[in-house]
């Protein structure tokens, strides 16, 4: 079964600092993998997606087959980077499958 | 554009009550999909709306159901709420269906749902 593991519930950094959020999957077929943003009092949002190799407010995902892995990176975190960052795969089922999501919070 | 559009955006019902949400998706938006979020399972998938077809379902069971409409808008309805139904309740629509050639889902606001 697929499946969206996202290890941190909270990460905290300094701003400035480097940032890794990490998303291992669990699929077997050819996996569609997507990076959600939900920031304070806003909706869910797409950040990226891996078939498109794009950077987003500086962020960026490199999908690794071989460790199925799907990590969201930044080098320099940015206070308004704060917000709860959502990992997840498109099974082909017509269906997102989401991770627990990871908490962001950038200090100052 | 308008986003997509969820009422009500808060909800009070007693166990045993049953509840319809509503989703207004993007003009032009014909894939309708829905997802409850808690604390303790996160987002998870509960069905999706094409056409006024429903293309899949989650592991919900049969008290959760929907529609969607032939101007896409879609509703969701719950039967003999029970108080673990307390969640928030977001909608996602997209031009076809979310993650098929790159299309991106955009999402409502949500409405929460309190189940006392």
């Amino acid at each position: 079964a697929q499946r969206v593991t996202q290890p941190e519930k909270l990460l905290s950094v300094f701003k400035g600092a480097p940032v890794e959020l990490k998303c291992n999957y669990s699929y077997s077929g050819s996996p569609e993998l997507f990076w959600y943003v939900q920031y304070s009092r806003q909706r869910l949002q797409l950040l990226l997606r891996h078939i498109s190799r794009e950077s987003i407010k500086g962020f960026t995902a490199d999908l690794n087959k071989g460790e199925t892995s799907f990590h969201l990176k930044k080098p320099f975190a940015q206070e308004e980077d704060s917000a709860m960052y959502y990992c997840a795969l498109f099974t082909g089922r017509r269906a997102l499958t989401f991770g627990s999501g990871t908490r962001l919070q950038v200090q100052p | 554009k308008a986003g997509v559009t969820q009422t009500p955006r808060y909800l009070i019902k007693t166990r045993g009550q049953q509840v319809t949400l509503s989703c207004s998706p993007i003009s032009g938006h014909r894939s309708v999909s829905w997802y409850q979020q808690t604390p303790g399972q996160g987002l998870q998938f509960l069905f999706e709306y094409f056409s006024e077809t429903q293309r899949n379902k989650g592991n919900f069971p049969g008290r959760f159901s929907g529609r969607q409409f032939s101007n896409s808008r879609s509703e969701m309805n719950v039967s003999t709420l029970e108080l673990g139904d307390s969640a928030l309740y977001l909608c996602a629509s997209s031009l076809i269906p979310p993650g098929t050639d790159n299309t991106e889902a955009f999402f409502g606001q949500g409405t929460r749902l309190t189940v006392v």
